[in-house]
């Protein structure tokens, strides 16, 4: 069985300051990450995915995410927050043939001004 | 293109009502899915549509809950009777035909949100 944990239930940094999201996953075969963004009263919105090949991974918005296989993780990072960026975010793994996505609880993302 | 569509956006019943929940997916995309959020909570998975066929629904409480898919297009998600519990916000996905091996992009909806009084 897949799993996803979110360190963090909740991150408060200031506008301009680094964002770190941290994702740790369990997957006895190798697996598909994803991170997703979802604002108030929204749907999840991708912001990125790892399937194979370059590990680092660019998204939109300026976000970003390593997958190390060595530390089952895939933390998501931006180097400058903005007031906008403040959402809940969800990392999620699948693996090939799994056909779905199995979520972490979320961490919400405050941005102080 | 058009996003998926999901009504009501709220929906507030007593416990024992019933109530249902209705999704248009994306025009062409063959799997459909059903997940729930409760507050605090990362999605769960609750069922998985391919065009009209049940791929996965090992996690919907299948005595209360209940999903059709008729014409492998829109689906409808019911709930008799509803309990406390089953306050939370149903979200609805939809992806193109699995060709990647399980690396689809879901596209969600903005969910139906439940309160059960």
């Amino acid at each position: 069985a897949q799993s996803v944990t979110q360190l963090g239930s909740h991150v408060s940094v200031s506008e301009g300051a680094l964002v770190l999201l941290r994702c740790n996953y369990s997957s006895s075969v190798p697996p598909y990450l994803f991170w997703y963004v979802q604002y108030p009263n929204q749907g999840l919105q991708l912001l990125l995915k790892y399937t194979t090949g370059a590990t680092l991974v660019k998204g939109i918005n300026g976000f970003e995410a390593e997958f190390k296989k060595s530390e089952t993780s895939f933390h998501l990072t931006k180097p400058s927050a903005h007031m906008s960026d403040a959402a809940e975010y969800f990392c999620a793994v699948s693996s090939w043939g799994a056909q779905k996505l199995v979520f972490g609880q979320g961490t919400r993302l405050t941005i102080n001004p | 293109e058009a996003g998926v569509a999901q009504s009501p956006r709220y929906k507030i019943i007593e416990k024992r009502q019933s109530v249902a929940f209705w999704c248009n997916p994306i025009s062409g995309h063959a799997t459909l899915y059903w997940y729930q959020q409760i507050l605090g909570q990362g999605p769960k998975l609750l069922i998985q549509f391919q065009n009209n066929g049940v791929v996965d629904d090992s996690q919907l409480p299948k005595d209360r809950f209940s999903a059709e898919r008729l014409k492998g297009v829109d689906s409808t998600l019911k709930i008799q009777p509803a309990k406390l519990e089953d306050s939370a916000v149903y979200l609805c996905a939809s992806s193109p035909r699995d060709r990647t091996g399980g690396a689809n992009v879901l596209t969600f909806g903005a969910g139906s949100r439940l309160t059960v009084l």
